[in-house]
């Protein structure tokens, strides 16, 4: 039971708009604590795709953006193309558990 | 550029420590600004933040892993370490290092296979 919840999955089409949900608490996200989110293709390490909330590393596409409100975080992906199925993970720290970092449990992306 | 690599034994027998390293090259462990993390993935499942640490020394760790894990580092050799005490099947995991800079794990290691059997 991951103290972020995602869903296990979602999916588009080509050129869609999906959106991807992390829920936390009070003690997370509620906190004001920053929210990353990572993109990593089965096989390989995760990529950074946005930090602080809303922050985009350079080399990664606006296709990607951010937001945060209350207890949740979104990732938003645009113009969906093939070579963003992946799975998805967010990452907050936790007050209650001394600022250890938390993940979700991640979220499969699949592009019809 | 910052580049990080896992070295690991591969295998560990239960109830053993598992010791892995992750060597720094492409800029200074010695930065006042990054922490230094390892996080691990189990076959299949998802990502768990270990713990990570400062150049100094200070620490921080996962309450869930506290009472088995050491994080180290080694300034001179640019590396730092996880021990992780006691292990079991449920240790089985790609262990990952990685930078943490403003608080994100940034540049990730390319990740080290270990499996807990006898």
């Amino acid at each position: 039971q991951s103290v972020l919840t995602q869903p296990p999955s979602v999916s588009g089409a080509p050129g869609q708009r999906v959106t991807i949900s992390c829920t936390g608490s009070n003690s997370n996200i509620g906190a004001g604590r920053d929210v990353q989110w990572y993109q990593q293709i089965p096989g390989t390490a995760p990529k950074l795709l946005i930090y602080a909330d809303d922050n985009r590393p350079s080399g990664v596409p606006d296709r990607f953006s951010g937001s945060k409100s209350g207890t949740s975080a979104s990732l938003a992906i645009t113009g969906l193309q093939a070579e963003d199925e992946a799975d998805y993970f967010c990452l907050s720290y936790d007050n209650s558990l001394s600022g250890s970092g938390v993940f979700g449990g991640g979220t499969k992306l699949t592009v019809l | 550029q910052l580049q990080l690599q896992e070295s690991g034994p591969g295998l560990v027998k239960p109830s053993e420590t598992l010791s892995v390293t992750c060597s720094v090259s492409g800029g200074p462990i010695s930065s006042r600004i990054d922490y230094w993390a390892w996080i691990r993935q189990p076959p299949g499942r998802g990502l768990e933040w270990i713990g990570s640490i400062y150049y100094t020394g200070r620490t921080h760790y996962n309450p869930s892993l506290k009472s088995r894990v050491t994080v180290s580092v080694d300034t001179a050799k640019s590396q730092f370490s996880l021990k992780l005490s006691s292990v079991t099947a449920a240790d089985t995991a790609v262990y990952y290092c990685a930078r943490e800079a403003t608080g994100a794990p940034s540049i990730w290691g390319q990740g080290a296979m270990v499996t807990v059997s006898s």
